[in-house]
């Protein structure tokens, strides 16, 4: 079974300029998580989808990041512009449905985002 | 979530047994215990959960204290490839909140 894909891995931009992140989540996982990791310290969520539905973004700086989940399986994560402090690894993690309590999180490889 | 507590780092000789412990003093009843390592420039991999009975999976043996309040996880023959931050992860299970990462352990398996 394919696990969460991430795309791309790298990524190295100009500040100011826009950005993406692709996720494609294990196939039948309802539940979304995007997740930022700084350098040297452990992944922080930015934003939880149940189905196509945002239910966590509390900790999504939505003055320059957006994130949607069209249909709900892949999902996209925007940055718009990017910053210098933006330079992180992006996560993305897929679980199966909370209430049959399968929701252990999957995660992808990541994205390196370099912001010059 | 209750908060745990990990040593910073930990070397383990290759083929022997990794014992990575975890303090979780505040767990509270409804809560599980969940082991994640992350190797250098990977994301996190689930390795087990449990809530109060040792558990044991191919890759590792989970023992939790009958207080619940420490936990310890095994790696039976340590290889290389096992070298990675271990987070040892405190959480109700059945809510899909987010997994609040420690600091975590950093294992060096030495050849």
């Amino acid at each position: 079974e394919a696990g969460v894909v991430q795309s791309p891995r790298y990524k190295i931009i100009e500040k100011k300029q826009p950005v993406a992140f692709w996720c494609n989540p294990i196939s039948g996982h309802n539940t979304l998580y995007w997740y930022l990791q700084n350098l040297g310290q452990g992944p922080e969520l930015l934003i939880r989808y149940e189905n196509e539905e945002a239910v966590d973004d509390s900790q999504l700086p939505k003055d320059r990041f957006s994130a949607e989940r069209l249909k709900g399986v892949d999902s996209t994560l925007k940055i718009q512009p990017a910053e210098l402090g933006d330079s992180a690894v992006y996560l993305c993690a897929s679980s199966l449905s909370p209430a049959w309590g399968q929701d252990t999180q999957y995660f992808g490889p990541g994205t390196r985002l370099t912001v010059l | 979530d209750a908060k745990t507590t990990q040593p910073p780092s930990m070397d383990c000789a290759e083929g022997r047994a990794a014992n990575l412990p975890c303090n979780h003093s505040t767990i509270s009843g409804n809560e599980y215990v969940y082991w994640y390592r992350q190797i250098h420039s990977q994301g996190p991999q689930y390795i087990i959960h449990g809530l109060k009975n040792n558990e044991t999976n191919e890759m590792a043996s989970l023992i939790i204290t009958e207080d619940r309040k420490s936990s310890t996880l095994i790696l039976p023959h340590a290889t290389l490839r096992d070298t990675a931050v271990y987070y040892c992860i405190v959480r109700v299970s059945g809510s899909a909140r987010q997994l609040t990462f420690g600091s975590g352990t950093q294992l060096t398996v030495l050849p």
